[in-house]
């Protein structure tokens, strides 16, 4: 049982590239999140979806995208990468809104 | 605005005795609140909850308390061993969002 698989686990972005977090759960939970933590502060909601095809906006969307085509993935697109998107970002699922099961997490530098 | 607040960014604990981790909260409406444990690298994991209904839940060593009215939790584990040393972090939800704190890094000293 995977659980919540994120991609990649490191990754450099120079200032202004772009790229995708990828994740996915084999969970069948219908709650999906993304969250960032940066040093020295709490976990904070960039999106969440409850289901597939509906999204919403958490606590720090602006410089993301999220998209949720099918139940089992949730990826989380970097438009134009900027220092202040360095970060640990962390996936999360769960099948009510509690009790959430999270990914290992993906190191993000933005140089 | 930080509405779930862990003061405490760090806490050591002999092995055997009862780790105490505390956590505050601004917002009246939340209604349900977990810790997570995490180790270095890996992802948080659920390792408790508890609803505003309750005032206690408990789950082998570890329990929870809260304190509506001072909008306060606490984490009880008793008795602490070696394997709890991680970052603690509480969460506290009135909807479909959580506002996490930012975490009680534990040290259980053998």
């Amino acid at each position: 049982n995977a659980g919540v698989t994120q991609t990649p686990k490191f990754r450099i972005l120079k200032i202004g590239q772009s790229m995708t977090l990828q994740c996915t759960q084999d969970m069948n939970h219908n709650y999906m999140y993304w969250y960032r933590q940066d040093p020295g502060m709490g976990l904070k909601l960039i999106y969440y979806s409850v289901g597939a095809g509906i999204t919403d906006k958490g606590e720090v969307p602006n410089g993301y995208n999220v998209s949720r085509s099918t139940t089992e993935d949730f990826p989380l697109r970097l438009e134009l990468a900027a220092p202040s998107q360095t970060s640990v970002y962390f996936c999360a699922s769960s099948l009510e809104p509690y009790g959430y099961t999270f990914g290992s997490g993906t190191r993000l530098t933005v140089v | 605005d930080q509405q779930v607040k862990q003061n405490s960014p760090s806490l050591s604990v002999q092995e055997g005795r009862i780790s105490i981790l505390n956590c505050d909260y601004t917002n009246s409406m939340f209604d349900y609140f977990l810790w997570y444990k995490k180790y270095p690298a890996e992802g948080p994991t659920f390792l408790i909850s508890i609803s505003s209904i309750k005032d206690k839940n408990e789950d082998g060593r570890f329990t929870v308390f809260l304190n509506k009215s001072a909008k306060h939790l606490s984490l009880h584990i008793v008795p602490s061993q070696p394997g709890d040393s991680a970052v603690y972090f509480c969460a506290a939800s009135g909807g479909n969002q959580f506002y996490f704190g930012t975490g009680t890094s534990l040290t259980v000293i053998p």
